[in-house]
């Protein structure tokens, strides 16, 4: 079956610091990834998306970056955290019919 | 690029009451998502659309698809107080395999 899992549920970051979430997909092959920004009761802002390995479009520029190791693993870093970072961080794939998303990752940066 | 505005932004209703939610997109569409969001939770899929016309319902809430208005509708009848959320369309780029999402509707029923 087609699942996409994303980790952590919550972080705690300070501003400076690093980040690292990871999205991968179980199910299907070469898919269509894309990291999502949410801010509270809004829509989702496209950060970067990914139509194959290494290849990656970014929409924002920001101090965020996108990396594609493998082909169904989709990784949002950034070196150095800012207060403006903070926000729901969602991850999805899509198909033809349907595009499937992780549960999400909330991150506050303190 | 393409931009989906949702209207109205904020949306409160007595439960029992029908509504309409409005997805307009700035480019032509090649399909269309609905999604429905608790917040601080992800996405639930309600359905898809992809020809001009179409229409698709789940359970009380009807969607449908008008490509020369470059625009969907999303119509809940009967209201309840758990349709309340976000509701949120998305719109893939036919060039570019871009997804895009609209500004979302904030949907609160009160009984």
């Amino acid at each position: 079956s087609q699942t996409i899992h994303q980790w952590p549920a919550t972080l705690v970051q300070p501003v400076g610091s690093p980040l690292s979430l990871e999205c991968t997909v179980e199910g299907t092959s070469n898919p269509n990834l894309y990291w999502y920004r949410q801010a509270a009761g809004r829509g989702l802002q496209l950060l970067f998306y990914s139509v194959g390995i290494g290849q990656i479009s970014s929409e924002v520029p920001q101090n965020l970056s996108a990396s594609r190791p493998q082909d169904r693993q989709f990784i949002l870093s950034s070196k150095k955290l800012l207060l403006s970072d903070s926000g729901f961080y969602l991850c999805a794939w899509r198909t033809n019919t349907e595009a499937f998303f992780g549960q999400g990752t909330r991150l506050t940066v303190v | 690029s393409q931009e989906l505005e949702q209207s109205p932004q904020s949306l409160i209703v007595q439960e029992g009451k029908n509504l309409t939610i409005n997805c307009t997109s700035s480019k032509t569409l090649y399909g269309l998502y609905w999604y429905k969001q608790k917040y601080g939770e992800g996405l639930i899929f309600l359905m898809m659309l992809q020809k001009g016309g179409e229409e698709k319902s789940h359970e009380k809430i009807t969607a449908k698809l008008d490509e020369k208005k470059q625009q969907s509708s999303l119509h809940i009848t009967a209201s309840q107080p758990s349709h309340a959320g976000i509701y949120l369309c998305g719109a893939p780029n036919y060039n570019t395999d871009k997804l895009i999402f609209g500004t979302g509707t904030r949907l609160q029923v009160f009984p």
